[in-house]
């Protein structure tokens, strides 16, 4: 069984400034994904970036960085430079990669809003 | 290559009335998901299939009943529609690869009265 925890039901965050969302996550998989998605009020879910287990380096994509400590089961989302657009619910979420079904698990969101 | 797409967009049904939603994948991909987002939620999985003519159950999969006949096709059918399933539902399919990613449709926003 798979668990995603986001303990923060919403963040504000001043423009330009960095911010960092919570995630911590429980699996048995030994090997698993990790993954951040944004959804903006239009309701879309956006992919923004992802880790797997077993990666050395902690993902970056722009803007967005994931910081991975497995030891204690959590992948955090940094945005850097936080820009009013950015102001979404985004969700965690996880998939175990030895099993067949390969679904997601997600957790329940952290609300972002961006002030100007 | 339009993706995923989902039909309809919106729906209002009564209760015990029945629907089926569609989801549709150009990507010759594998794996097909239906999920359901509920307010302040996260999405729960329904149903998936991990080929064409195979399905599974999710998290939550009473009151709903999947096919899967065709590899870019995956229904979802409520046969008597409850206020509970009011819900925006997501499909999504999956390919393996370097980063894993399910692709999302838009959504289907539905309201049971």
């Amino acid at each position: 069984a798979q668990k995603i925890t986001q303990t923060q039901p919403g963040m504000f965050v001043q423009e330009k400034e960095a911010v960092t969302l919570d995630c911590t996550y429980d699996t048995s998989d030994p090997s698993y994904g990790l993954f951040w998605y944004k959804q903006p009020s239009s309701g879309e879910m956006i992919f923004l970036i992802y880790q797997g287990s077993y990666d050395q380096q902690n993902a970056t994509e722009g803007r967005y960085s994931l910081n991975f400590q497995k030891a204690r089961k959590s992948a955090n989302l940094v945005i850097s430079a936080s820009q009013l657009g950015d102001s979404a619910m985004y969700f965690c979420a996880m998939r175990g990669l030895s099993g067949s079904a390969r679904q997601l698990t997600f957790g329940s969101g952290t609300q972002l809003t961006v002030l100007p | 290559n339009a993706g995923v797409t989902q039909t309809p967009k919106f729906r209002v049904l009564k209760t015990g009335q029945s629907m089926t939603l569609l989801c549709a994948q150009d990507m010759n991909h594998e794996y097909m998901y239906w999920y359901r987002q509920d307010p302040g939620m996260g999405l729960r999985l329904i149903h998936y299939s991990v080929g064409e003519g195979t399905t599974a159950k999710g998290e939550v999969p009473d009151g709903y009943n999947v096919s899967r006949l065709k590899k870019q096709n995956f229904l979802l059918g409520l046969e008597s529609a409850a206020p509970s399933q009011t819900s925006v539902y997501f499909c999504a399919s999956f390919r393996d690869g370097p980063y894993n990613e399910q692709f999302f449709g838009p959504g289907t926003r539905l309201t049971v009265l």
